[in-house]
């Protein structure tokens, strides 16, 4: 029972590189979030996907490009990576809708030198 | 937008002894409220959630309280154990914005055997 697979969980940046993280869930859910977390500072959504085949963007774009690629998967893309974009990246999913739950992955560890 | 605010950022009981995390929010027309568990190197896990029509809900040790008037909704967890011991997230989510949650900055919880 995986549920929301991130991956890689680990990566290392240097600065100016490109990069995707990807994202899968075998729940069938409608909707798919991309967060980061920093410390002290929660949990910020960077982007989201109501349904297949729709983006919008979250509290802390900036720097950051999805592609909701199937149902299933939901990537993020650094396309010039900078060190304030060292973080901790969270995929989650939900059914969709009002009031229903966000599942989330494991998360990937990213640091940008 | 929303803002939710928790308290205390750091928490630290005897075992056996009750914990209590309380977050504030500032959107009224915010309707759903989770509770996460976060343990080292993994994702949010939820716990708990109320929603607006709801004042308090219980499961086992756990058990959330709303006061939609003050704003502000509680995590009590009774008879702690070091399991226990986490970083737990609340969030909020607002009617007109049902797909976005805002996060807490989280609660470090130390339960000492």
């Amino acid at each position: 029972n995986a549920g929301v697979t991130q991956t890689p969980k680990f990566q290392v940046l240097k600065t100016g590189q490109s990069m995707t993280l990807q994202c899968a869930q075998d729940m069938n859910h409608n909707s798919m979030y991309w967060y980061r977390q920093d410390p002290g500072m929660g949990l910020r959504l960077i982007y989201y996907s109501a349904s297949e085949g729709t983006t919008d963007k979250g509290e802390v774009p900036n720097g950051y490009n999805v592609s909701r690629l199937n149902k299933r998967e939901f990537s993020l893309r650094l396309e010039s990576a900078a060190p304030s974009q060292t973080s901790v990246y969270f995929c989650a999913s939900s059914q969709g809708g009002s009031n229903q739950p966000q599942h989330f992955g494991d998360g990937t560890r990213l640091s940008i030198l | 937008g929303e803002n939710v605010e928790q308290h205390p950022s750091t928490l630290s009981v005897q075992e056996g002894d009750s914990a209590v995390i309380k977050c504030t929010y500032s959107d009224s027309a915010s309707n759903y409220f989770p509770w996460y568990k976060q343990e080292l190197g993994k994702g949010p896990q939820l716990i708990i959630d109320i929603r607006s029509n709801v004042g308090e809900k219980k499961d086992q040790r756990i058990a959330v309280t709303l006061n939609k008037t003050a704003k502000h909704f509680s995590l009590h967890i009774t008879e702690t154990q070091p399991e226990d011991s986490a970083v737990y997230f609340c969030a909020a989510r607002s009617e007109d914005s049902s797909y976005k949650l805002i996060f807490g900055s989280g609660t470090r919880l130390l339960v000492r055997p």
